[in-house]
């Protein structure tokens, strides 16, 4: 049971080039969820997946697509990478959207650099 | 919108030390109330949280924290400090229902613990 993986754990990118940073996880979850973690802002939620099938904005969303690919995989893609978008990359799940009680598990990031 | 507010980005305490963590939240309805902890390279790590249940809320490694409505606070604290103690500790409010439902993380605390 490895919980939440994500790939890669490092990258460089040039401005204007494009990825996608995969994450799975293996808990049977419905929820899955990206955010990106900057130094002094904490972690901010760029897109949530409710349920496998529907996606939703977050709080910082622009410059980013998102595809649940299955009830395990949810992919964060960058069609035109920017300087800004430096920064760990985080994916976590959760059994549900619907109750807060339901903990979010987080995988290990993805530290993005964007020359 | 919720916000959430923690007291100072780097906090040392001597081993054995009391640790307490500040967290503030801004909102007339009582938000759900989470601490994480994040070890170096590593994802984030539910410490506990607050459901509305008991105010009192008892998390791992010895942790605890006090919801108080009339200070719109929620701090961290353990009795005795140990090395295997420091990192950054992460406040988070939840608010909403439905698709609105998100977190709103605050900024971190580096925790360092002195010998």
């Amino acid at each position: 049971n490895a919980g939440v993986t994500q790939t890669p754990k490092f990258q460089v990118l040039k401005t204007g080039q494009s990825m996608t940073l995969q994450c799975a996880q293996d808990m049977n979850h419905n929820s899955m969820y990206w955010y990106r973690q900057d130094p002094g802002m904490g972690l901010r939620l760029i897109y949530y997946s409710a349920s496998e099938g529907t996606t939703d904005k977050g709080e910082v969303p622009n410059g980013y697509n998102v595809s649940r690919l299955n009830k395990r995989e949810f992919s964060l893609r960058l069609e035109s990478a920017a300087p800004s978008q430096t920064s760990v990359y985080f994916c976590a799940s959760s059994s549900s959207l619907g109750a807060w009680t339901d903990t979010q598990y987080f995988g290990p990031g993805t530290r993005l650099t964007v020359l | 919108a919720q916000s959430v507010t923690q007291l100072g980005s780097h906090v040392s305490v001597s081993e054995g030390a009391l640790v307490l963590l500040r967290c503030n939240y801004s909102s007339s309805v009582p938000p759900y109330l989470f601490w994480y902890v994040q070890y170096p390279n590593q994802g984030l790590q539910l410490l506990l949280k607050y459901t509305s249940a008991a105010t009192l809320v008892k998390g791992i490694n010895g942790f605890e924290a006090e919801f108080k409505k009339s200070e719109t606070s929620f701090h961290l604290t353990k009795p005795s400090a140990h090395m295997s103690d420091a990192a950054e500790y992460f406040c988070a409010a939840g608010v909403g229902s439905g698709s609105a439902r998100q977190l709103t993380f605050g900024s971190g605390t580096q925790l360092t613990v002195l010998p």
